[in-house]
Parts: structure tokens; C-alpha cells; sequence
């Protein structure tokens, strides 16, 4: 039982550069996120998945897209790379959407974009 | 925006005092929830207290909830250095967790 994994642990891309980040889970859970770290601020939320089927835009979805591949799999992608979005970004899970529902997270991927 | 505020940004205890990190909030809640972050690693869940409770505990955990006041305390007894990380409180705008606001966390280190 892995939790949530998330591929690559690192990436370093030049302006421009598109990417998918990948994240799993193996727990069945309903809902799935992606959020952001930024130094000195909390994790901020970029999209989310209710269920399967489902994306909505969280707090910063703005040069990101995203797809809920099937029930397991949720990633986000950069079309075109800018500075501003190097971040640590990471996935979570949690059973259903509602706000009482533990959220856990994968380990996530440290981007830099030169 | 960020909803929660931690206080204070860093703290660094010995191993075997208390640690009280302090969490404030900006609107009405209807539950708030305390996160672990080991450098390097993702966030872990420690507990969660709903806006009908005052107190609540888990292990070495105390955490305590003011609505009124809109804060919460986050409390470590007899602290190992093991417990040194980052804490977050989070707090849902709404009913889901699609509207959840991380604070910018309290840095602690436990010197052995």
C-alpha cells in the first residue's frame, strides 16, 4: 500500500518547456488535489477532482491544466513553463470532498523553471 | 489568500519541554485541522477539531479551538527531537475540501 506517489521527485526546465506531473493513489479515494508550496506561504490549492470525471479550479489554476485520468491517476500539466512557477508542488488524496475527510499527501516534486 | 496564520514562524525548544504553536483564522470554520511536514516530505494529518469542540487530544497532541476568538493552539508535551518539522493549521472555507487554506506554518526544532 504506497499511499500517494508522485513522478518526478525533481525536474529543472527552461521557459517555455512543457511537463505533466504525475500522482497516483492506490487507496480508492474519491477526491484528489494538487496543490503548491511556496517558500514563507502554505500550500495553495491549484485544482482539484470531487471524483472521477470531475476538475474544478482551486485558489491558482492560471498556467496549469489538468486531467483525471481514471479513479487512480490525476495530473497536472504546464504548457509552457514561466519562473513563477517554480514550486514544490504536491497531490493529495482524501476519500470524498467533504471537509472533514483526512487529505494525504504524496511527497512531492521540486520544479525550477529557469 | 491565506486564511490561517501560524505564531510563531519558528520555534526551538530542548528535548522534553512543550511546544504551543498558535493558529489564527479569518472566518467562520466549521472544523479545523492541524498538518505535520518533515523536510522534504508531504504533509501528514494529526487531527482535526470540529468548531462545537474546545479540546481535544491525541497522544502528546493538544489542540485547543476559540471560535469567538477565531484561534487555535497546536500543543507538543515533552517534546523529542523527532518532532522537529513544520506544522500548518488548515482550515475549509466551506463544507468541502475543495476550499481548503493552509497558514504558512511554525518551523520547530527540538535540540536533543
Amino acid at each position: 500500500n504506497a499511499g500517494v506517489t508522485q513522478t518526478p521527485k525533481f525536474q529543472v526546465l527552461k521557459t517555455g518547456q512543457s511537463m505533466t506531473l504525475q500522482c497516483a493513489q492506490d487507496m480508492n479515494h474519491n477526491s484528489m488535489y494538487w496543490y503548491r508550496q511556496d517558500p514563507g506561504m502554505g500550500l495553495r490549492l491549484i485544482y482539484y477532482s470531487a471524483s472521477e470525471g470531475t476538475t474544478d479550479k482551486g485558489e491558482v489554476p492560471n498556467g496549469y491544466n489538468v486531467s483525471r485520468l481514471n479513479k487512480r491517476e490525476f495530473s497536472l500539466r504546464l504548457e509552457s513553463a514561466a519562473p513563477s512557477q517554480t514550486s514544490v508542488y504536491f497531490c493529495a488524496s482524501s476519500p470524498t470532498s467533504g471537509s472533514t475527510d483526512t487529505q494525504y499527501f504524496g511527497p512531492g516534486t521540486r520544479l525550477t523553471v529557469l | 489568500s491565506q486564511q490561517g496564520e501560524e505564531d510563531p514562524q519558528a520555534l526551538s525548544i530542548q528535548e522534553g519541554e512543550n511546544a504551543t504553536m498558535n493558529c489564527s483564522y479569518k472566518t467562520s470554520i466549521n472544523n479545523l485541522q492541524w498538518y505535520r511536514q518533515n523536510s522534504g516530505r508531504g504533509l501528514v494529518h494529526l487531527i482535526l477539531i470540529r468548531s462545537n469542540e474546545r479540546e481535544k487530544h491525541s497522544g502528546r497532541l493538544r489542540v485547543t479551538l476559540d471560535t469567538s476568538k477565531k484561534s487555535s493552539s497546536l500543543l507538543i508535551t515533552a517534546s523529542r527531537a523527532a518532532d522537529t518539522a513544520s506544522y500548518f493549521c488548515a482550515t475549509p472555507l466551506t463544507y468541502n475540501n475543495n476550499d481548503m487554506r493552509f497558514g504558512a506554518g511554525t518551523r520547530l526544532t527540538v535540540k536533543p
